[in-house]
């Protein structure tokens, strides 16, 4: 199976940078995915991970490492609409694309 | 270009009640997922279909069941309602294997 952690609620300033954790336990994954979710909204995609490293795309970056069951959401230069649920999950191995997210974390963006 | 588009939005049913929940995925998507999001937690995998075979399962009872269509848009079908099958049920639709997954808006189901 497939564990997912991530802190459940975090607080930044606008202009400021955050970082997202999200460790897994999992036997092996295909890849690892950030989704953005606005309260009452569906979750949209923001970033994919297959392999170590980072992935940049605007203001938003993630980062995987495979050997340390370990990825990070970064968000540049906040804006108060950066507030919102931010939910990683795993796609694993011989079972399509199905997606096991973890909790989600909410980040509360301050003026 | 539409997104995922699903049917109702919103949906009150009784306890023991059966509901259909409708879906059409991306154009020139072949595969559709089904998640139930409680609130405050992360969505759980209900089903998978690919090209109208069922490719994956979550950890749900026999309740519970879906279809794909030869045009790809899916029906959840869900049996003998329960409280706790109170929540935002969630439809994706995903290109090639391995593909980020895209969503629609969900429909809100409540039980009375």
């Amino acid at each position: 199976g497939q564990n997912i952690d991530q802190p459940t609620e975090m607080t930044a300033t606008e202009g400021a940078i955050v970082q997202i954790n999200c460790t897994y336990q999992t036997s092996g994954f295909n890849g690892l995915f950030w989704y953005q979710q606005h309260a009452g909204e569906a979750p949209t995609f923001l970033s994919y991970n297959v392999l170590d490293g980072l992935e940049e795309k605007g203001r938003f970056s993630s980062f995987l490492s495979r050997s340390k069951g370990y990825s990070y959401l970064l968000l540049k230069e906040l804006q108060m609409k950066d507030s919102a649920s931010y939910l990683c999950a795993l796609t694993a191995p011989n079972a399509g694309n199905m997606l096991t997210f973890g909790g989600g974390t909410r980040l509360m963006v301050k003026p | 270009d539409a997104g995922v588009t699903q049917s109702p939005t919103h949906l009150i049913k009784t306890r023991g009640q059966q509901v259909t929940l409708r879906c059409s995925p991306i154009s020139g998507h072949k595969s559709v997922s089904w998640y139930q999001q409680v609130l405050g937690q992360g969505p759980q995998f209900i089903f998978q279909y690919y090209e109208k075979e069922e490719r994956g399962r979550g950890n749900f009872p026999d309740r519970f069941s879906a279809r794909q269509f030869p045009n790809y848009s899916s029906e959840l079908n869900v049996n003998a309602l329960l409280l706790g099958d109170s929540a935002l049920y969630l439809c994706a639709s995903s290109g090639a294997s391995g593909g980020p997954q895209h969503f629609g808006d969900g429909t809100r189901l409540s039980i009375l």
